[in-house]
């Protein structure tokens, strides 16, 4: 089963800045099959990245992945009020048993 | 456009037995796997199980494997989660999902879209 790392723990930023989010697996992640998702309090996960770098739809350009074998990378290019929440890493493609990472929260400083 | 609706939960003492439901609507239900992922209270996300299109494949996350059973009915439009021997560590939220599978089953899959999850409470 794949590890996956999330850091830091929590995220202290401010509006208007960048936001970047670490990702890193215990054993390279098979073709980048790497998902990101952001959850506010009290609603359900919402995909945001898949495949490490593609955008799901309807998600701003101000959000992009990058990485592949064991680190991988988020990053919110400039962090919007509604941006403010939990950011999950998942892996896939590698067997059946799916993993997520613990969670990055960003919270306003 | 998508929506997925989970029902079932409740509070549920230990050994107990539950089973939740998720109704799928606005895409075609049978042409995708679907997924049930929970998160216990302030804790992060687990996968607990998947589903092929057809209900014939199917995974468990070993935490859940010989206690939990998922199935579908295609004709409702409907996913299901039969959870037996309920223990304390299973409380959470349970969340239904649908899954996009990218190299072949075996493999797992992201997931796309989310119901707004169903609320497990096993307690004496």
């Amino acid at each position: 089963e794949i590890v996956l790392t999330q850091s830091p723990g929590t995220l202290s930023l401010s509006p208007g800045e960048r936001a970047t989010l670490s990702c890193r697996a215990s054993q390279s992640v098979s073709s980048s099959y790497l998902a990101w998702y952001q959850q506010k309090p009290g609603q359900a996960p919402r995909l945001l990245i898949y495949g490490a770098s593609s955008r799901a739809t309807g998600i701003p350009d101000r959000f992009s992945g990058s990485g592949s074998g064991t680190d991988f990378t988020l990053t919110i290019s400039r962090l919007e009020p509604e941006d403010f929440a939990v950011y999950y890493c998942q892996q896939y493609g590698s067997s059946p048993r799916l993993t997520f990472g613990g969670g990055t929260k960003v919270e306003i400083k | 456009q998508v929506q997925l609706v989970e029902s079932g939960g409740g509070l549920v003492k230990p050994g107990g037995s539950l089973r939740l439901s998720c109704a799928a609507s606005g895409f075609t239900f049978s042409d995708y796997y679907m997924s049930w992922i929970r998160q216990a209270p302030g804790k992060g996300l687990e996968w607990v199980s998947y589903i092929s299109s057809s209900g014939s494949t199917i995974y468990y996350a070993d935490s859940v494997k010989g206690r939990f059973t998922i199935s579908r009915d295609n004709a409702k439009n409907s996913l299901y989660l039969q959870m037996n021997s309920l223990r304390a560590e299973d409380t959470a939220v349970y969340y239904c999902a649908r899954v996009v599978i990218v190299v072949d089953p075996t493999r797992g899959g992201y997931f796309d879209y989310w119901g707004q999850g169903t609320l497990v409470t096993v307690s004496s």
